[in-house]
Formats: C-alpha cells, sequence, structure tokens
C-alpha cells in the first residue's frame, strides 16, 4: 500500500499569517493516464470531510483562494497564505492514484 | 444538488452485524462508484472499500477482506455497507463518499456506530 505521510501532525498558527502543510507518498501518485491524484480534505469538528482540492492543485468550488495545492511526484503541500477562524480543522491528503486508497494521517490547524 | 444521505446511528453488541445505508440523489446514480470510510474516535480517516453504482464489481481493503460487505441497489440509488463479526473496535463514524470527477468530492453526514456489550 501507498503510505501518505504529512506533517507537521499539529500546526498551531497566528491569525494572519501563512501556514503550510506537506505530503509524502511512498511511490509516484503520477498515474499511467498522466494525472497525478492526490487530494487535500478539511474536516471542521462535528463535521464530513469537504474536499479542497483533487489532482493536486484543482480548487473545488467555494474554496476561498487563499488556500492553495501544490507539488508534484512524490512531494505535496497545502499552503494557506492567511490563516482565518473558520480554517480550525484537521486537513488530509488522500492518494487515488493506487488501490488501495490511502489517507495520510492528518493536521491539526490551530490558532496560536 | 448531489446529496448521500445515510442512515441514523446504531448500538450493536460484539460479534453482530450492521448495515449502514447512502442514499444518494441529484446525480446519475450509475455514472459514479461510491467509497466508504471509517473514522474512529480522535483518530484519522480510514479507506474500507468502493462499490460500483453500474455493476457488481467492489473493492475492499485488505484489513476488511471478509468481514465487509459492499452492495447497492439501482431502483433507489442507495448504496449499503455490511460490517460483521463486529468488535469494540469498530466503533467509529462511517461515511460513504462519490468518487466523482478527481474522487471523493461528495461526502454523506456519517453514521456513529457503537459496538459495546
Amino acid at each position: 500500500d501507498v503510505v501518505m505521510t504529512q506533517s507537521p501532525l499539529s500546526l498551531p498558527v497566528t491569525l494572519g499569517q501563512p501556514a503550510s502543510i506537506s505530503c509524502r507518498s511512498s511511490q509516484s501518485l503520477v498515474h499511467s493516464d498522466g494525472s497525478t491524484y492526490l487530494n487535500w480534505f478539511q474536516q471542521r469538528p462535528g463535521q464530513s470531510p469537504r474536499r479542497l482540492f483533487y489532482k493536486v492543485s484543482n480548487r473545488d468550488s467555494g474554496v476561498p483562494d487563499r488556500f492553495s495545492g501544490s507539488g508534484s511526484g512524490t512531494d505535496f503541500t497545502l499552503k494557506i497564505s492567511r490563516v482565518e477562524a473558520e480554517d480550525v480543522a484537521f486537513y488530509y491528503c488522500l492518494q487515488a492514484t493506487h488501490w488501495p486508497r490511502t489517507f495520510g494521517q492528518g493536521t491539526k490547524l490551530e490558532i496560536k | 444538488q448531489v446529496q448521500l444521505v445515510q442512515s441514523g446511528a446504531e448500538v450493536k453488541k460484539p460479534g453482530a452485524s450492521v448495515k449502514v445505508s447512502c442514499k444518494t440523489s441529484g446525480y446519475s446514480f450509475t455514472t459514479w462508484y461510491i467509497h466508504w470510510v471509517r473514522q474512529a474516535p480522535g483518530q484519522g480517516l480510514d479507506w474500507m472499500g468502493m462499490v460500483s453504482s453500474d455493476s457488481d464489481y467492489t473493492t475492499y481493503a485488505q484489513r476488511f477482506q471478509g468481514r465487509v460487505t459492499m452492495t447497492r441497489d439501482t431502483t433507489t440509488a442507495t448504496v449499503y455497507m455490511e460490517l460483521s463479526s463486529l468488535k469494540s473496535e469498530d466503533t467509529a463514524v462511517y461515511y460513504c463518499a462519490r468518487a466523482g470527477s478527481g474522487d471523493f468530492d461528495y461526502w454523506g453526514q456519517g453514521t456513529l456506530v457503537t459496538v459495546s456489550s
């Protein structure tokens, strides 16, 4: 199975400051069709996960543009340019290139 | 709009089985398969498997093989996840999620399954 490793696991951030979460995979996530199927999800307390990005950098509808996704191969990053209070949540990466699908451990973003 | 509505919370005894439903609407049911993901209390997301919406094809995570069965009913646009031989470690919130464009685009609200004697 592809192992997804996120860091850090805990991310205290001051309001208005940037934040960055890393996600590394144990194998390349480039599919035979040429696409890279790496998604990012946000899970606020008591809520279902919500997809933020698919195929690395494609932002889902309604996701603020202060969020960005980047990366390639085995190394991916989720960035928030200026953290707001509503961004307090767990963030998960997921690889959807290989079976079985696998998630990262999750990163808890909190306000410092 | 796309919706995935799951069945209500369940309390089961160890050794029993549970069947959770996920009723879909707002799109052509047979277009996208459905994943099942679970989340134990205070833990991360754990992919369990997927069921095709236009055939009997399923694929399960190795650790659930032999205990999980995922099925679909095209007449009601509903998918089901049945987990047998329940243990206390199966206490979790179970989610269905549509594959969709780019995978996991829409999620159900979650179903809490509590396994306790």
